[in-house]
């Protein structure tokens, strides 16, 4: 079963605005990844926010991290049609375990 | 480039055909995966590696099988195709620490 879970799970926007995802996860974490995947690509890493971590930002990206409501948003500001994919979020399950666990992603499209 | 390499990018498997997906990596990185992306189901961990010689089952092994004599490549069995096999295969190099996955580019199968 998925561990993360992403809302909404579709989302459309004008460009310039801005953009919000939040997912949700079931256990506790090392770390948590956002990641990116344009139509009919390979998923694209974008940014990693650690468990000790609230808050990291990248560029236009901002993502936050609750680990009391096992939670995590990501922000696109003032965004642009290029930013157009499937944002998917993705945790390890703790401990040793490093291999990431992927949610069902939420579909952005950003129109000009 | 440095990267996961996927072949092929296209296949048309029978019911009851077996075949291989190959992935190769060129990043010496100790962990890799294989998932499967389906609509509506993000993705779903098949199988992976955290080295040489050592594999474990993920969430959706049942069908496929995986070895890994090498760091560099971490084949995909199909041993006997059924249509519910039809999806979207990746493969992913884990980076040192669980920092984040390089993905290949994806292996369209439909099996008929």
């Amino acid at each position: 079963s998925q561990q993360g879970e992403e809302d909404p799970q579709a989302l459309s926007i004008q460009e310039g605005e801005n953009a919000t995802m939040n997912c949700s996860y079931k256990t506790s974490i090392n770390n948590l990844q956002w990641y990116r995947q344009n139509s009919g690509r390979g998923l694209v890493h974008l940014i990693l926010i650690r468990s000790n971590e609230r808050e990291k930002h990248s560029g236009r990206l901002r993502v936050t991290l609750d680990t009391s409501k096992k939670s995590s948003s990501l922000l696109i500001t003032a965004s642009r049609a290029a930013d157009t994919a499937s944002y998917f979020c993705a945790t390890d399950g703790g401990g040793g375990s490093y291999i990431p666990t992927f949610g069902r992603g939420t579909s952005l499209i950003v129109h000009p | 480039n440095a990267g996961v390499t996927q072949t092929p990018k296209f296949q048309v498997l029978k019911t009851g055909q077996s075949m291989t997906l190959q992935c190769a990596q060129d990043m010496n990185h100790e962990y890799m995966s294989w998932y499967r992306q389906d609509p509506g189901m993000g993705l779903r961990l098949i199988h992976y590696s955290v080295g040489a010689g050592i594999t474990d089952q993920g969430e959706v092994p049942n069908g496929y099988n995986v070895s890994r004599s090498t760091t560099e490549d971490f084949p995909l069995r199909l041993l006997s195709a059924a249509p519910s096999q039809t999806s979207v295969y990746f493969c992913a190099s884990l980076w040192p620490g669980g920092y984040g996955y390089t993905f290949g580019s994806g292996t369209r199968l439909t099996v008929v």
